[in-house]
């Protein structure tokens, strides 16, 4: 199966800054990844797909990055309705994996 | 506007089953890949299983930890998606979403998801 390590777990920050979220594949999946947001008692929501699109909708601070099997999400400048949890999840092979999650809270 | 509406959720007790269903509206049904994804009380999410479309005969894939208690199905006539589960576990806990997939670059990445409908596995 391929892993999923998403760093860091846990991020403490404030509106204005640059957060940056990291998810490392265990082996080669192209760009075969995707970001969601997750706010609590919701449905995830989709922000990034392939890796570095951009979903429709989707304020243009979110971005997507690749190197690799390194993959980043970077939200260039936080705003209040970004504190949440962000889930990366890989579509090249089966199983279909996520990381574990990293919930940005308000410092 | 796509919309997911997943139901058939509540209680059962181990070792019982139970049938989810989402109903898809404002899309061509059978052109798409549908998965379920789950979601334990406070956990991440994990991937349950897919369907994918008409040119692909509907096949289906499975998480490890679901193989051979749930099945996927699918009505494209009546927009659709159900999850069979039987054999529940303890561990099958958790909120069911249904989800509709795009192809983009040569994968299919779940760009619509339901509400969800809680499942709850206990005697």
């Amino acid at each position: 199966d391929v892993q999923l390590t998403q760093s860091p777990s846990f991020l403490s920050a404030s509106v204005g800054d640059r957060v940056t979220i990291t998810c490392r594949a265990s082996q080669g999946i192209t760009s075969s990844l995707a970001w969601y947001q997750q706010k609590p008692g919701k449905a995830p929501k989709v922000l990034i797909y392939a890796a570095s699109t951009l979903q429709s909708g989707v304020p243009s601070r979110f971005s997507g990055s690749a190197s690799g099997t390194e993959f980043t999400l970077t939200i260039s400048s936080l705003q209040a309705e970004d504190f949440a949890t962000y889930y990366c999840q890989q579509l090249r092979t089966f199983p279909l994996t996520f990381g574990g999650g990293t919930m940005v809270e308000v410092k | 506007e796509v919309q997911l509406v997943e139901s058939g959720g509540g209680l059962v007790q181990p070792g019982g089953s139970l049938r989810l269903s989402c109903a898809a509206s404002g899309v061509t049904f059978s052109d798409y890949y549908m998965d379920w994804v789950r979601q334990a009380p406070g956990k991440g999410l994990e991937w349950v299983g897919r369907s994918r479309n008409k040119v692909y005969s509907y096949t289906t894939e499975y998480a490890a930890s679901v193989k051979g208690r749930f099945t996927i199905s699918r009505d494209d006539s009546k927009n659709s998606l159900d999850l069979q589960m039987n054999s529940l576990k303890t561990e099958d806990t958790a909120v069911y979403y249904c989800t509709r997939s795009e192809r983009y670059s040569n994968a299919w990445f779940p760009i619509f998801w339901g509400q969800g409908t809680l499942v709850t596995v206990s005697s």
